[in-house]
């Protein structure tokens, strides 16, 4: 029972360079997020997509870009990276609103 | 006033011992409350929504002050395994997609 399941689990990256964080979940659920947590910062959300074809920007969405490929699937794309943006990225799926969170196992994301 | 506000901690108890964390959280319009659970390098989980009326799970209970904006998680002959960072975490609307997570308490539980 994979749940949620995110890659790569780690990357090292340069400033400047792009990279995709992957997302799939298959609990049929509607809602999909991705969070960054730093610490002494909590989790915080970058994007989410209530429903399939919709996305829309949390707390911290600068920098980022989302993709909702379909039901299953939700991509995090940083363009230009920079150290500001080293952190855990988290993706979650609910089946919508104020429901429960499910989390992937979390990416660790690291900019030089 | 930040969103929700946790003591940090870290909370050292030995075995068998009670322990009480409390969250306040500014927006007196929130809706759903939660306590998730996070281990050390691991994702959050859900450990209990927390309900109007309170509500308790085994060794867990939770309870929510509306007057006084806060949550509260009690956890009772703590064990071992409940070594963890415990985040409370707020709904600013019914069915918001938005939850505001507090920075965590973290717990350990000593033998």
């Amino acid at each position: 029972n994979a749940g949620v399941t995110q890659t790569p689990k780690f990357q090292v990256l340069k400033t400047g360079q792009s990279m995709t964080l992957q997302c799939a979940q298959d609990m049929n659920h509607n809602s999909m997020y991705w969070y960054r947590q730093d610490p002494g910062m909590g989790l915080r959300l970058i994007y989410y997509s209530a429903s399939e074809g919709t996305t829309d920007k949390g707390e911290v969405p600068n920098g980022y870009n989302v993709s909702r490929l379909n039901k299953r699937e939700f991509s995090l794309r940083l363009e230009s990276a920079a150290p500001s943006q080293t952190s855990v990225y988290f993706c979650a799926s609910s089946e919508g609103g104020d429901s429960e969170l499910f989390f992937g196992e979390g990416s660790r994301l690291t900019v030089l | 006033r930040k969103e929700v506000e946790q003591d940090p901690g870290p909370f050292n108890v030995p075995e068998g011992a009670t322990v009480a964390f409390n969250c306040t959280y500014s927006n007196s319009a929130s809706q759903s409350f939660f306590w998730y659970r996070q281990d050390c390098r691991k994702e959050p989980k859900l450990l209990m929504s927390v309900y109007s009326s309170g509500n308790e799970d085994g060794r867990f209970t939770a309870q929510l002050n509306r007057a006084s904006q806060y949550i509260s998680l009690l956890i009772r002959d703590s064990k071992l395994s409940d070594s963890a960072t415990y985040l409370c975490v707020v709904a600013p609307g019914a069915g918001s997609y938005q939850l505001t997570f507090g920075k965590g308490t973290k717990l350990s539980v000593i033998p």
